[in-house]
């Protein structure tokens, strides 16, 4: 089974510093991942995804992510946090039938000003 | 038109009631989705929906019956509910890209909606 796991529930990066969101996964055929983002009291909003076109993944709002095949790593980087920046972050991998969704834990972001 | 929309945002209802979650889309997608989100964790599968046929339902209780009357509304209708349902329910939708076998192709982006936050007294 495909799922994914995301190291640290909660990060605090001051403003400006660089934002570094840890993501791996587990998989016995190439994944398809993505990095999403939820505002509070809102939905998810897609950042980025992998489906095997490029390794090093640029999304949206400055994040960018790298797939890392022979470390099952998937992590989110930002180079300069904003105070915007602050919402949870979902890791997730599509299973195999259904495009159907698996989200990591989540990663809480505080961002000191 | 690049959105999701859900209503209600919010709703209140007791054990005994019924009531109904809508979903709606006009990106032409033919792929919807039902996620609930308790706080704090993250959202969990519950229905999707490919051509408007029911493709997979994760084991969910039988008081949860989605419908999708047509390729752009998703409702999800709620009946004998218990407290413990409580939670933030997410729609999505996405290109299934598979024609119309039905197959929903990996990797299309799933667009979420703002949810609707339920609780259940």
């Amino acid at each position: 089974a495909q799922s994914v796991t995301q190291l640290g529930s909660h990060v605090s990066v001051s403003e400006g510093a660089l934002v570094l969101l840890r993501c791996n996964y587990s998989s016995s055929v190439p994944p398809y991942l993505f990095w999403y983002v939820q505002y509070p009291n809102q939905g998810l909003q897609l950042l980025l995804k992998y489906t095997s076109a490029a390794t090093l993944v640029k999304g949206i709002n400055g994040f960018e992510a790298e797939f890392k095949k022979s470390e099952t790593s998937f992590h989110l980087t930002k180079p300069s946090a904003h105070m915007s920046d602050a919402a949870e972050y979902f890791c997730a991998v599509i299973k195999a039938a259904g495009n159907k969704l698996t989200f990591g834990g989540g990663t809480r972001v505080l961002v000191k000003p | 038109d690049t959105e999701v929309t859900q209503t209600p945002k919010h709703l209140v209802m007791g054990m005994t009631n019924k009531k109904s979650l809508k979903c709606e889309q006009h990106m032409g997608h033919r792929a919807m989705y039902w996620y609930k989100q308790k706080a704090k964790k993250p959202p969990e599968l519950m229905f999707v929906y490919s051509y408007e046929k029911l493709s997979i339902n994760e084991s969910v209780p039988s008081r949860f019956s989605p419908e999708c009357p047509n390729s752009s509304l998703l409702n999800l209708h709620l009946h004998a509910l218990q407290p413990e349902d409580s939670a933030l329910y997410l729609c999505a939708s996405s290109l299934p890209g598979g024609g119309n076998s039905g197959v929903i192709l990996r990797g299309n982006e799933q667009f979420f909606g703002p949810g609707t936050r339920l609780t259940v007294l």
